[in-house]
């Protein structure tokens, strides 16, 4: 299934914590991606990297942070800061940044903020 | 930056019919348009996608046709079966930032 994971698969947190949400890929890829899935609402992009060290904020970046220090790594905080956090988060990689170049998407991880 | 709309939201079909999903948008630079298949609680998987420079793409029973002019592109899917059932997305490339905009989905339903 494409060689990028995504765990876990549930995660329950009270209101007002920090959550980390895991993302590794082995498939060499340089661009890396997080989006949020609302119903309804398609996926909307939080953050993307395009080479290691580097980042940048997609459309609704506020209340989430990201690290890219290894390439095959690119986690998603998930801060207090974000109003509406449960939400299925997906994370995606591709070859590179540029023309026609697939997005493969991780299995998602289900976050329900009670 | 790019902007994608994605008609229709809800589609049902009878099996064995033709179903056509309809996205437009707004960047005329760009040149990448893919298609994402996602079934219940999976992940997207992409199932076509097309470049600038080709008006359509088939595989199998689908295709994916192209307007530059018009800025659209459509999602045909021909003989439907009921394990088509799914959300489809489509996307463009956004050349300005290197990113791929999404449409907001539309929920096939194919009928036995």
């Amino acid at each position: 299934d494409g060689g990028i994971t995504q765990s876990p698969k549930y995660l329950f947190r009270k209101e007002g914590q920090n959550v980390t949400l895991s993302c590794e890929q082995n498939l060499n890829h340089d661009a890396m991606y997080w989006y949020r899935q609302d119903p309804g609402q398609g996926l909307r992009l939080i953050y993307y990297s395009q080479i290691v060290n580097d980042f940048q904020k997609g459309d609704i970046a506020e209340g989430y942070s990201v690290s890219r220090e290894k390439k095959e790594s690119f986690p998603l905080t998930v801060t207090s800061a974000q109003k509406n956090p449960t939400a299925f988060y997906l994370c995606a990689s591709s070859r590179d940044r540029g023309e026609g170049t697939e997005q493969y998407f991780g299995p998602g991880t289900r976050l329900t903020v009670t | 930056g790019e902007n994608v709309e994605q008609h229709p939201s809800t589609l049902s079909v009878q099996e064995g019919d033709s179903a056509v999903i309809k996205c437009t948008y707004s960047d005329s630079a760009s040149n990448y348009f893919p298609w994402y298949k996602q079934e219940l609680g999976k992940r997207p998987q992409l199932i076509i996608d097309i470049r600038s420079n080709v008006g359509e793409k088939k595989d199998q029973r689908i295709a994916v046709t192209l307007n530059k002019t018009a800025k659209h592109f459509s999602l045909h899917i021909t003989e439907t079966q009921p394990e088509d059932s799914a959300v489809y997305f489509c996307a463009a490339r956004d050349t300005g930032f290197q990113k791929l905009v999404f449409g907001t989905g539309t929920r096939l339903l194919v009928s036995p």
